[in-house]
């Protein structure tokens, strides 16, 4: 079945810098990749999301890029922020049928 | 506020007992899952639930079941707790399969 890896596992970078988060996807048929940043006791929120006819989506500091013939896609957040630091989860979907598979998550730690 | 509502927010139990953790999706959302993140964790899938019926099960065990009524709130039901249940449960819906999952605030369940 489908697979998402998602590297590294944690990542500690000095305020001010970039970060990036790769993951790498399985099933070549995935269609919808979207990207969840959970902060400490809180729930899971989306905060990008691209779907496989696009190569590149940004939003303000934070964009997602896709290569669909590697099957990965990663996580760019430009100038990074003390609210940056956060666990981000990667999924892969197939579309509306299928089920979102999950990454395993990054712990992004943002030094002051 | 994702329009998802789980309660109780925090359960406190001891080894052996039976807990109902109850999630209302968002308003016209068909898929209900449910997720456990233990501490420190990444999202574990549980199962989901489509328009009441099972679409899709993870690693769930066999002392956990669940359901989704016909007015598409959901309950996940814990037995036989033992220590290692303790975590936080999530609850999240969507539209359909494979598409953006908005999640609940979640339920911390302490067994002591």
């Amino acid at each position: 079945g489908e697979n998402v890896e998602q590297h590294p596992s944690t990542l500690s970078v000095q305020e001010g810098d970039s970060a990036v988060i790769k993951c790498t996807y399985s099933d070549s048929a995935s269609n919808y990749f979207p990207w969840y940043k959970q902060e400490l006791g809180k729930r899971p929120q989306l905060i990008i999301d691209i779907r496989s006819n696009v190569g590149e989506k940004k939003d303000q500091r934070i964009a997602v890029t896709l290569n669909k013939t590697a099957k990965h896609f990663s996580l760019h957040i430009t100038e990074t922020q003390p609210e940056d630091s956060a666990v981000y989860f990667c999924a892969a979907s197939k579309g509306s049928n299928y089920q979102l598979i999950w990454g395993a998550g990054t712990k992004l730690i943002i030094k002051p | 506020d994702s329009g998802v509502t789980q309660t109780p927010k925090h359960l406190i139990t001891a080894t052996g007992q039976r807990v109902t953790l109850r999630c209302s999706p968002r308003s016209g959302d068909l898929s209900v899952y449910w997720y456990q993140q233990s501490l420190d964790q990444g999202l574990q899938f549980l199962i989901q639930y489509y328009n009441g019926e099972e679409r899709a099960k993870g690693n769930i065990l066999e002392r956990f079941s669940a359901q989704q009524f016909p007015d598409l709130h959901s309950e996940l039901n814990l037995s036989s707790l033992e220590l290692g249940d303790s975590a936080l449960y999530f609850c999240a819906s969507s539209v359909g399969s494979g598409d953006e999952q908005y999640f609940g605030p979640g339920t911390r369940l302490t067994v002591t």
